[in-house]
């Protein structure tokens, strides 16, 4: 059971570069969301799904789009990258129920020069 | 959703109980607390939540005021191991895949050897 993974770990693009970052999760979970965390600053949801065919926007979704695969898979993508994308990227997954939490991925390091 | 207000950082002597405030004080009745902790850059970890009563699990306790408007997160015994970045979040979960954590800046906790 490895949770949630992404892919990939750490990535180096320049402005007007495209890019897609994969999420996956193992925990039959119906929903998952994309966050960046910029330096010193707490998370900001950009995208979430709440289910299987379902996307939504979150607090900053300019310049990403988003694509539930499967119940599994969430990817995350930049059509032309942009210096202020740099940050860190973290995926993460909910099940069902008042009583269940979001697990996060181990997160992507991105720079966009 | 309710705004938390956390100190930006605090001290706590290895072995010793840390206590991180929240305040929260436009809490809705049915917005459950949450804590959340960020060690160095790691996708964040969930730690404990609660609506009012008291709760405790294996990693910490969680002490709501009668009011709701102020909670308390207690480690019993600090280690090195739980430096890190607490996040109290307050949050809606409807079950239905609208639930969302906003992230502000934490508290950074030092545990000091």
């Amino acid at each position: 059971n490895a949770g949630v993974t992404q892919t990939p770990k750490f990535q180096v693009l320049k402005t007007g570069q495209s890019m897609t970052l994969q999420c996956a999760q193992d925990m039959n979970h119906n929903s998952m969301y994309w966050y960046r965390q910029d330096p010193g600053m707490g998370l900001r949801l950009i995208y979430y799904s709440a289910s299987e065919g379902t996307t939504d926007k979150g607090e900053v979704p300019n310049g990403y789009n988003v694509s539930r695969l499967n119940k599994r898979e969430f990817s995350l993508r930049l059509e032309s990258a942009a210096p202020s994308q740099t940050s860190v990227y973290f995926c993460a997954s909910r099940g069902q129920g008042h009583t269940d939490t979001q697990y996060f991925g181990p997160g992507t390091r991105l720079t966009v020069l | 959703d309710a705004k938390t207000t956390q100190p930006p950082s605090m001290d706590c002597a290895e072995g010793r109980a840390a206590n991180l405030p929240c305040n929260h004080s436009t809490i809705s009745g049915n917005e459950y607390v949450y804590w959340y902790r960020q060690i160095h850059s790691q996708g964040p970890q969930y730690i404990i939540h609660g609506l009012k009563n008291n709760e405790t699990n294996e990693m910490a306790s969680l002490i709501i005021t009668e009011d709701r408007k102020s909670s308390t997160l207690i480690l019993p015994h600090a280690t090195l191991r739980d430096t890190a970045v607490y996040y109290c979040i307050v949050s809606r979960s409807s079950g239905a895949g609208s639930y969302q954590l906003t992230f502000g800046k934490g508290t950074k906790l030092s545990v000091i050897p």
